[in-house]
């Protein structure tokens, strides 16, 4: 067990909807990371968060948002939401706020998009 | 494109056999991590090697890196079935993120 907490672990939406997946990172960690992992994409850096700032952003889509609350848990949000964002996402949390230390992942959250 | 590009994509062995993967990768590096991901589970952090180090051994894993060649190889040694997982490495290179390759699958048979 990572100490990282994903919810929820499986979503089935339609097309153009809109979905919010949420991580509780490790007890203590300031940091918390978005991946998604698709078949054809790998697994792709999204956005990084620390302590509630925006710190890193990677290839995430326009129709995706995140945030860090002051408690640090982080929220996903995917909107107009298309077949090809069915991927499992996954977040992860570290101690500090360099993006170059060991990340503790969560479960993932898959999500299917019909 | 990927900061690390895995070599094999796949690899199966038989359980007591040694599996040996590879990394690319293309720009400068503080430190090389190597994870690991059981089917549909999360990734588990396995090692990490800094730039100025060459070897790095942790029980049956035993990781090379030459920053000259930027490669890098992860060993495991006597395999055994609960090794069967896909297996990543992960480069900070210049971009102050952890980007990953697209990972080798290894499956270790009884």
């Amino acid at each position: 067990d990572s100490g990282v907490t994903q919810t929820p672990k499986h979503l089935i939406t339609a097309t153009g909807q809109r979905v919010t997946l949420r991580c509780s990172p490790r007890s203590g960690d300031l940091s918390v990371y978005w991946y998604q992992q698709s078949l054809d994409q790998g697994l792709q850096f999204l956005i990084q968060y620390y302590n509630g700032e925006e710190r890193a952003k990677g290839n995430i889509l326009e129709r995706f948002s995140a945030q860090q609350f002051p408690d640090l848990h982080s929220e996903l949000n995917l909107s107009s939401l298309e077949l090809g964002d069915s991927a499992l996402y996954f977040c992860a949390s570290s101690a500090d706020s360099s993006n170059t230390g060991e990340l503790f992942f969560g479960e993932g959250s898959r999500l299917t998009v019909l | 494109s990927q900061q690390g590009e895995e070599d094999p994509q796949a690899l199966s062995i038989q359980e007591g056999e040694n599996a040996t993967m590879n990394c690319s990768y293309k720009t400068s590096i503080n430190n090389l991590q190597w994870y690991r991901q059981n089917s549909g589970r999360g990734l588990v952090h396995l090692i990490l090697i800094r730039s100025n180090e060459r070897e790095k051994h942790s029980g049956r894993l035993r990781v090379t890196l030459d920053t000259s060649k930027k490669s890098s190889s992860l060993l495991i040694t006597a395999s055994r079935a609960a090794d069967t997982a896909s297996y990543f490495c992960a480069t900070d290179g210049n971009t102050g993120k952890l980007i990953f390759g697209q990972g080798t699958t290894l499956q270790v048979k009884p």
